[in-house]
């Protein structure tokens, strides 16, 4: 089965780092490219990185020098570290897997984790 | 950076009825448009990719259509599981940008 869990989400004041973890299941994490989306309380989705399958990685300028996005496939792990906190990164953060079709990416997200909670404050 | 106006924002619906969303882009987008239905305390759902091919699973109820600067989704006929907050997402020169999402209420 496909499943992403995402787990490494807390309290953490402002300045603090932390690391986000997504557990995947039932595919190889550096096969598709992988992003990590996130909403804060009541607001809408908001994406913040892609790590590509070759490697590449790209960033929103909310978050660019400051969050950084690394995968272990020998752990099949997606990871976001996330540094120089400020309290309106608080937000759940979700992974999510890009949808790939037969020639190309689709540009889209088909499986998303459940979210982890991280709270600036 | 491209601007993405999804509307309306808010939206409420009896069974049955013929429901249209819709969102913008400041500048034509040459990649596919995507949309997805969120559910409270829930992680998104992709409903449709590449403006208009159905997700495996998704009721045939929900269609995409559109292209350049403006995309629409519709459900022909709304069931009171439809309910939920539906976003539309685009990318661009290695951003994904999403709408600001349109929340259906069931009447």
């Amino acid at each position: 089965e496909v499943q992403l869990v995402e787990t490494g989400g807390g309290l953490i004041q402002p300045g603090g780092s932390l690391r986000l973890s997504c557990a995947v299941s039932g595919f190889t994490v550096s096969s598709n490219y992988m992003s990590w989306v996130r909403q804060a309380p009541g607001k809408g989705l908001e994406w913040i990185s892609v790590i590509y399958s070759g490697g590449i990685t790209h960033y929103a300028d909310s978050v660019k020098g400051r969050f950084n996005i690394s995968r272990d496939t020998s752990k099949n792990t997606l990871y976001l570290q996330m540094n120089s906190l400020r309290v309106e990164d608080t937000a759940v953060y979700y992974c999510a897997r890009g949808l790939l079709l037969t020639t190309r990416r689709g540009d889209a997200f088909d499986v998303w984790g459940q979210g982890t909670v991280v709270t600036v404050s | 950076d491209i601007q993405m106006t999804q509307s309306p924002s808010t939206l409420s619906a009896s069974v049955g009825d013929r429901v249209t969303i819709t969102c913008r882009a400041s500048q034509s987008i040459i990649n596919w448009w995507a949309w997805y239905q969120q559910k409270p305390g829930k992680a998104p759902k992709l409903l449709i990719y590449k403006e208009s091919s159905l997700q495996s699973g998704v009721p045939s109820r929900f269609s995409g259509s559109g292209s350049g600067t403006e995309i629409t989704l519709t459900i022909s006929s709304l069931q009171p599981d439809d309910f939920g907050t539906y976003y539309c997402q685009q990318y661009d020169r290695n951003s994904y940008t999403f709408g600001q999402g349109t929340k259906l209420d069931i009447k």
